[in-house]
């Protein structure tokens, strides 16, 4: 299957600094990146659709102008954690779609960034 | 509006013991279904997907669904539940023209005993 790759796994920052995640498609190209957010023994909650080349599209209740996201390329979509506090300490993993083939309509995901803001 | 009900949080099964996750969904037009483990601090790994073709879907580690239009369903079954099975399973909804964004259930833990 097509493989996203994620990065940093986690990372530790202070508080009021920024952070930036990585989402790599390595094997093939996708127009359309997911970003979520999971709180400790929850579902996945989806934070914004990444567009290449246009804004991404957030939805209700996420702050656009925190979470920043930039979709620059056809393989990486990236999540800027701007200004974070300790509510913002959660798991965030990004899914790619692929846009042809059997594998159409399946998203495959990256293995998550773990955010701990000190 | 599109939605997935997970039925029961934990599940607890011994070793070598029919494993059954259920699903069910609310659709106003025909889904495309997943199934999806997740492993502490990994991202998810597709098990299987239902995508309007045969309503038996085999998967991966020996996993299985079957798409059940009459009851809404796509319950996750295993026949023989292995200690390596023990993770968070989310049944994961979608449909054509949805954006593929999908929409997951709160996720069902498995636990395997001896």
């Amino acid at each position: 299957g097509a493989v996203v790759s994620q990065h940093p796994s986690w990372v530790i920052c202070k508080s009021g600094t920024s952070v930036k995640i990585e989402c790599r498609s390595l094997d093939f190209q996708a127009t359309t990146m997911f970003w979520y957010r999971q709180f400790p023994k929850q579902s996945l909650m989806l934070m914004a659709t990444s567009n290449e080349g246009s804004k991404a599209t957030y939805e209700q209740g996420v702050e656009k102008d925190k979470f920043l996201i930039n979709h620059a390329s056809l393989t990486l979509s990236t999540l800027t954690v701007t200004s974070a506090h300790p509510e913002d300490s959660s798991f965030y993993i990004c899914s790619a779609r692929v846009n042809t083939g059997a594998s159409r309509a399946e998203a495959f995901f990256g293995q998550g960034t773990r955010l701990t803001v000190v | 509006a599109q939605s997935v009900t997970q039925l029961g949080s934990h599940v607890s099964v011994s070793e070598g013991a029919l494993v059954l996750l259920r699903c069910n969904y609310s659709s106003s037009v025909p889904p495309y279904l997943f199934w999806y483990v997740q492993y502490p601090n990994q991202g998810l790994q597709l098990l299987l997907k239902y995508t309007s073709a045969a309503t038996l879907v085999k998967g991966i580690n020996g996993f299985e669904a079957e798409f059940k239009k009459s009851e809404t369903s796509f319950h996750l079954t295993k026949p023989s539940a292995h200690m390596s099975d023990a993770a968070e399973y989310f049944c994961a909804v979608t449909f054509t023209g949805g954006g593929n964004k999908l929409t997951f259930g709160t996720g069902t833990q498995l636990k395997v005993e001896l």
